[in-house]
């Protein structure tokens, strides 16, 4: 399975973007690129995911580097709520024999600061 | 979240114990699984299930088995439950592929 590769730890202020960066040089043609946040003891929630192009919506834009080697989870402006355990997860979206399963790294832990 | 409900949230037994985590969701999702996280680490798939009576193995299943004989619940079976087990449970559930994943709240499982 194609890994990633994320920072242990990021810190922002509250209010301020956040950049969660995200390297996945191995990323097959049909992977795509999955981001999730663990809120301290929640199961994990589902943020954003894309396969070429950028993508938005209400809690952040994922910005897809050209050759897809790499991705940024971006957080237009951080409160303290968005504090969590980011993972980038590479998947395939429909069909195959995934199942639809999720292989999670250890992710980067966001401090926010008010 | 997607109407999943662990039960129990948090339970202590013993070494050698039979324990069973039960995962029931509302949202008649095909697709349910078993994770489990240890501390500073994220999380690995025990076993999933992709229909009813239609489960398989993942990532790190020795010890554990599971079973769904319904939509709308998949257990998970510690025969006899180790050291080594105690973890954070979560469950999950997925409507169809392509769309994202639904997670519950989690089972705190210590075993002594």
């Amino acid at each position: 399975d194609a890994k990633t590769t994320q920072p242990n730890s990021m810190e922002s202020n509250e209010e301020e973007p956040v950049h969660l960066p995200c390297n996945h040089s191995t990323i097959s043609g049909t992977d795509y690129i999955h981001w999730y946040r663990q809120l301290p003891s929640q199961g994990p929630e589902y943020v954003i995911h894309g396969l070429t192009s950028n993508v938005n919506n209400r809690m952040a834009s994922l910005a897809i580097a050209e050759d897809r080697k790499s991705s940024t989870l971006i957080l237009h402006r951080a409160t303290l709520r968005d504090a969590a355990v980011y993972y980038c997860i590479l998947g395939a979206n429909a069909g195959g024999t995934s199942y639809g399963k999720l292989t999670f790294g250890q992710g980067t832990i966001l401090t926010v600061h008010p | 979240d997607a109407g999943i409900t662990q039960s129990p949230r948090h339970k202590v037994t013993e070494t050698g114990t039979p324990v069973t985590l039960r995962c029931h969701q509302t949202e008649n999702h095909r697709y349910m699984y078993w994770y489990r996280q240890d501390p500073g680490h994220g999380l690995r798939l025990i076993h999933y299930s992709y229909g009813v009576k239609d489960t398989d193995k993942g990532e790190v299943s020795d010890g554990y088995s599971v079973s769904r004989s319904k939509t709308e619940d998949f257990l998970l079976t510690l025969e006899s439950a180790t050291s080594s087990q105690t973890s954070v449970y979560f469950c999950a559930t997925l409507e169809r592929l392509g769309l994202p994943q639904h997670f519950g709240d989690g089972t705190r499982l210590s075993i002594l």
